[in-house]
């Protein structure tokens, strides 16, 4: 079945560092890529999304390329801020069923000190 | 639009117990998703609606667990006889009929506590 990897955290990083959040995936159709983040105490939130291979989504300085050669789907962010705290969750849609429904990777919690 | 709203926001109950969680999807959305999330995990799919038809059921809605969406618009999930183990984030999303690449909008979750 379907299935989303990504790095363990914390990610701890002091502000204007380079972010890396890595994310590979499983799926037997061509899936449509997402990246949620979810800041405390609120619902998750779409951060960005691609539905095709080299396709570059990008939103808040945030930014992931689908690689269909390597299945991954990588999040990265010039310069961090305090307020990109959050945890953020690598998924896909598989819509070979038609019912495209969201496997999730078990998120990486991101902290940012000033 | 006003977002995807759920009630209640918490619910601490004791085992055996009976609950049920609503939830209110973006007007006009076809779609509905219930997930579940425990701590330190992402959301997983449990259930989806098209409109009233409730489509899909993922093998974690074991039959203690039933949702509805009778008129097509809000959405109900019931767990009977709560277990420790029901403790969870319950998540509803929406969504308009238009395929894998669209994007599913979250509430803010119903956190259910079993004691």
């Amino acid at each position: 079945g379907d299935s989303v990897t990504q790095m363990e955290g914390p990610v701890t990083l002091s502000e204007e560092a380079f972010l890396t959040i890595n994310c590979t995936y499983t799926a037997t159709g061509y899936p449509s890529l997402f990246w949620y983040v979810q800041y405390p105490g609120e619902g998750l939130q779409l951060l960005l999304k691609a539905t095709k291979a080299d396709d570059k989504g990008s939103n808040k300085g945030f930014e992931a390329t689908y690689r269909k050669e390597t299945t991954s789907f990588h999040l990265e962010k010039g310069s961090v801020q305090v307020s990109d705290s959050a945890v953020y969750f690598c998924a896909l849609s598989d819509g070979n069923s038609g019912y495209s429904t969201l496997t999730f990777g078990k998120g990486t919690m991101l902290l940012v000190s000033p | 639009d006003t977002g995807v709203s759920q009630d209640p926001r918490h619910k601490i109950t004791k085992r055996g117990q009976n609950v049920t969680f609503r939830c209110d999807p973006i007007s006009e959305h076809n779609r509905l998703y219930w997930y579940r999330q425990t701590l330190g995990q992402g959301p997983e799919f449990l259930t989806y609606f098209q409109n009233e038809a409730q489509l899909e059921k993922s093998r974690l809605l074991s039959d203690r667990f039933s949702a509805e969406r009778p008129k097509g618009s809000f959405s109900t999930l019931e767990i009977q006889r709560t277990e420790q183990g029901d403790s969870a984030m319950y998540l509803c999303a929406s969504n308009k009929d238009r395929g894998s690449a669209d994007t599913q909008y979250f509430g803010p979750g119903t956190r259910l506590t079993v004691l």
